[in-house]
This record gives structure tokens, sequence and C-alpha cells, in this order.
């Protein structure tokens, strides 16, 4: 079955800290991979995506990822958290645009 | 660009009556669009995905005949709740694809609270 995993429902970092929320896909995903944050109340936003070509993606706000394809991964950093990066975040994946969403990660950051 | 918005942002209503939600695609042509329901700090939960000018295709467990979806422009797509309880009460979040495009872009979400 498909599946998009996100470890840890819930992440704390303090301002200024190295930001790391995990993503895995099942193999049977394909390999169109997304990262969406969600404000409170509100719908998702696009951060970045990974369709083909280079495997580093780079997306808003100072966020990227990286495809792992032997580690079936999608992981998504940030250097430095600011506060306002305080957000839901799910990974998903798919083709077609039909999507596989994980369950989110809530990112808290702390002053 | 890739603009989607939805109304209302929230509605309340009472238990038995109907209520529409519209989303749009306001800087694009959307062929597909997707209606989700998302429960309090859960994840999105895809109820039926919606071709423009044919049928939407429900997901297993959602009633087509409760949600009522229309899709009649490639820029519309309507999402009405029939007869409407409180255990619909959910935030509903539409999504909509272009044509060779494999990203979604969502709409705002739209809060209905039944009572």
């Amino acid at each position: 079955a498909q599946s998009v995993t996100q470890l840890g429902s819930h992440v704390s970092v303090s301002e200024g800290a190295l930001v790391l929320l995990r993503c895995n896909y099942s193999s049977s995903v394909p390999p169109y991979l997304f990262w969406y944050v969600q404000y409170p109340n509100q719908g998702l936003q696009l951060l970045l995506k990974y369709t083909t070509g280079a495997t580093l993606v780079k997306g808003i706000n100072g966020f990227e990822a990286e495809f792992k394809k032997s580690e079936t991964s999608f992981h998504l950093t940030k250097p430095s958290a600011h506060m306002s990066d305080a957000a839901e975040y799910f990974c998903a994946g798919g083709s077609q645009g039909n999507l596989i969403f994980g369950k989110g990660t809530k990112l808290s950051v702390k002053p | 660009g890739a603009v989607v918005s939805q109304h209302p942002s929230w509605v309340i209503c009472k238990s038995g009556t109907s209520v529409k939600i519209e989303c749009r695609s306001l800087d694009f042509q959307a062929t597909t669009m997707f209606w989700y329901r998302q429960f309090p700090k859960q994840s999105l939960m895809l109820m039926a995905t919606s071709n423009e000018g044919s049928k939407a295709t429900y997901e297993q467990g959602v009633e087509k005949d409760k949600f009522l979806i229309n899709h009649a422009s490639l820029t519309l797509s309507t999402l009405t709740v029939t007869s409407a309880h409180p255990e619909d009460s959910s935030f509903y979040i539409c999504s909509a694809r272009g044509l060779y495009t494999d990203t979604q872009y969502f709409g705002p979400g739209t809060r209905l609270t039944v009572l």
C-alpha cells in the first residue's frame, strides 16, 4: 500500500536552531514529493516540490529538502528557525495530482 | 500565480439545512479539483476528485448524495453539504490542479459548524 510517514507528530526547536522534519515514503509512491505548511485555520501553502532533476530542492522561506531514493526519504530542513516558522507541516507524495499525505508534524519554535 | 480561493471562509448553520462552499482558481484553469476534510489536529482526508464537466469520483466511505460536488467550469467547483448534521462540522479544504502539472494548490479552507 502507498504511504507517506512523517516521523514525529511534534517537533520543538529553539529560535535560530536547525529545523529537521522527517518524511519517508513507501517505494510504491510515485516519486513526486511535496512539502506543505499550514498555519492555524488556513489552507495549505506549497513550500517545495520534487518531481525530477536535482535531488536537493530549495523552497520558500529558506526551507529545502533532499530526495534520497535509496532511503525513500524526503526530509525538510531549515538552517535557522524563526518564530514565524511555527506551524503544521505536511509531507505528501503522488502523481497526476492525487496526493497521499503524511499525518503532519507540528513545529514549535521557542524564543 | 496559482491562487485558489474559497467562499465562505466560515459558516454556521442549523441542523437539516444545506450549505454550499465555492472553490475558485483565480489565475489558472483547474482541470481537476479536489475536496478534502480535515478534523482537528489531523491530516487531510480526500473526499472526492472532480474533473471539469465530469461527475466527481468519491473516496470510499464518502456519501455522494450528502456531499454534492459540481465542477461546471475550469475555474469553479462547489461542494454542497446537504441536510447537514453536527457530525459534518469540520474544516473543508479544496485544491486545484492545472492540466500540465502535478502540483495541487490549496484554498484557504472553510470552517463549517452545524448546530
